[in-house]
């Protein structure tokens, strides 16, 4: 049992760059979330997927994309990375959307220069 | 003002020592709290949850509620140095049957030998 997974590990991009996080989860979860984390502010919640076929804007959605490609995967696109997108992102699943424990990946660590 | 209050430390205590870790919030709402362990250059795990008020013990660990003062905490007796991470608590309410997720900004916890 992998859990959740995320690739990559490590990018760096340029300003104006585009990208996909990839996230995938093998315990059957309905729910899948993406999260930044930055110094001093905690994880704030990008985009959700209550369940496969459904995705919602959370808390700073601005600059990014989401797709849930089926109940395993959810990708999280940058189409034209800038340098405030410079975070450690992961991705999340719970069994429902009123799960409380959410699984996280290792994370990807994301430059923008 | 940021819903969930959350001393970004670091706090570093001598092995064995009792580890009291603390957040605030503003919404009255809540109804699960958790607590999430997170170590270096990894995804958090959820290490204890709270429902409502009240206490909760599990091993070295008891979490608390006051929800009159708005007030959780976190205490590890007997610290290990395995137990040097940053903790963060997280704070939800049911709404349209989604679970959704405010976490505090993380307490570094450094326990030396």
């Amino acid at each position: 049992n992998a859990g959740v997974t995320q690739t990559p590990k490590f990018q760096v991009l340029k300003t104006g760059q585009s990208m996909t996080l990839q996230c995938a989860q093998d315990m059957n979860h309905n729910s899948m979330y993406w999260y930044r984390q930055d110094p001093g502010m905690g994880l704030r919640l990008i985009y959700y997927s209550a369940s496969e076929g459904t995705t919602d804007k959370g808390e700073v959605p601005n600059g990014y994309n989401v797709s849930r490609l089926n109940k395993r995967e959810f990708s999280l696109r940058l189409e034209s990375a800038a340098p405030s997108q410079t975070s450690v992102y992961f991705c999340a699943s719970t069994r429902g959307p009123s799960g409380y424990e959410q699984y996280f990946g290792p994370g990807t660590r994301l430059t923008v220069t | 003002q940021k819903e969930v209050e959350q001393d970004p430390g670091p706090l570093s205590v001598p092995e064995g020592a009792i580890v009291s870790l603390n957040c605030t919030y503003s919404n009255s709402a809540f109804q699960y709290f958790m607590w999430y362990r997170q170590y270096s250059r990894k995804g958090p795990e959820l290490l204890m949850y709270t429902y409502s008020s009240g206490n909760k013990e599990d091993g070295r660990f008891t979490a608390q509620v006051d929800k009159s003062s708005k007030y959780i905490s976190l205490f590890i007796r007997d610290s290990q140095p395995s137990d040097s991470a940053t903790y963060l608590c997280a704070m939800s309410a049911l709404s349209g049957g989604y679970n959704k997720l405010i976490f505090g900004a993380g307490t570094r916890l450094a326990v030396h030998p």
